[in-house]
């Protein structure tokens, strides 16, 4: 079974600390993504990154920042936690080169920042 | 401009009616494709169905179809024979072909099945 790993599926924070948030895949795929989902808006892409070590920017990248030092993982970091990032986030992977692969998504991190 | 619009915040049905969720999209590349997703309660992300803009049928996927109107840039989501396990948010999404790296949301449309 194919599957994309959030480390946690609820954190409560302090407003000020650095904040890491991890996701595993296991199926090779060389796209991973972070988005933020809050009602009514949807999914906001926060960063993604099409290989090793290589991210983009997306939508919402203020306030954070990214890793993937390995294929299999990528890291979404909060560097100093605020109250406006307390939200569900979502990590998806996905094959590259072909507009009818479907993303896989991990099963969410609700992240409470007090 | 918003790439995918999705303007039911919430719609119900009644068990074993179907339902249509809508779904347009912006894009000026000929190559793209279309997907639909399921979130229930426990957040998951479940991928539904795929269309494919060159596709010159109608994807289906079990109870699921898409009516997909290419000139209209609408790609709704059918749901036959409504079950309350169907009851979860609705996304609809495109990748592009120029930029496939790339996936677009809609905000969303929160379902409600009645028994």
């Amino acid at each position: 079974d194919v599957k994309v790993t959030q480390s946690s599926r609820y954190l409560v924070k302090r407003t000020g600390e650095k904040v890491f948030l991890e996701c595993v895949q296991d199926m090779d795929h060389e796209n991973m993504f972070w988005y933020r989902q809050d009602p009514g808006l949807g999914l906001r892409l926060i960063y993604f990154s099409y290989d090793v070590k290589m991210k983009e920017k997306g939508d919402i990248p203020e306030g954070y920042s990214v890793s993937r030092e390995k294929k299999e993982r990528f890291s979404l970091i909060l560097e100093s936690a605020s109250t406006n990032q307390t939200s569900m986030y979502l990590c998806a992977s996905s094959k590259a080169g072909a507009v009818n692969t479907e993303a896989f998504f991990g099963q969410g991190t609700r992240l409470t920042v007090v | 401009a918003q790439k995918i619009t999705q303007t039911q915040p919430g719609m119900f049905v009644q068990e074993k009616e179907a339902v249509t969720l809508d779904c347009t999209y912006d894009t000026s590349d000929p190559s793209y494709g279309l997907f639909w997703y399921k979130q229930p309660s426990s957040g998951e992300m479940i991928f539904l169905i795929y269309q494919g803009s060159y596709d010159q049928q109608n994807a289906t996927e079990g109870r699921y179809s898409l009516n997909f109107q290419k000139a209209r840039k609408s790609a709704n989501l059918v749901i036959s024979a409504s079950q309350l396990g169907d009851s979860a948010m609705y996304f609809c999404a495109m990748r592009e072909g120029y930029n496939f790296n790339k996936f677009y949301f809609g905000s969303g449309t929160k379902l409600n099945v009645k028994p």
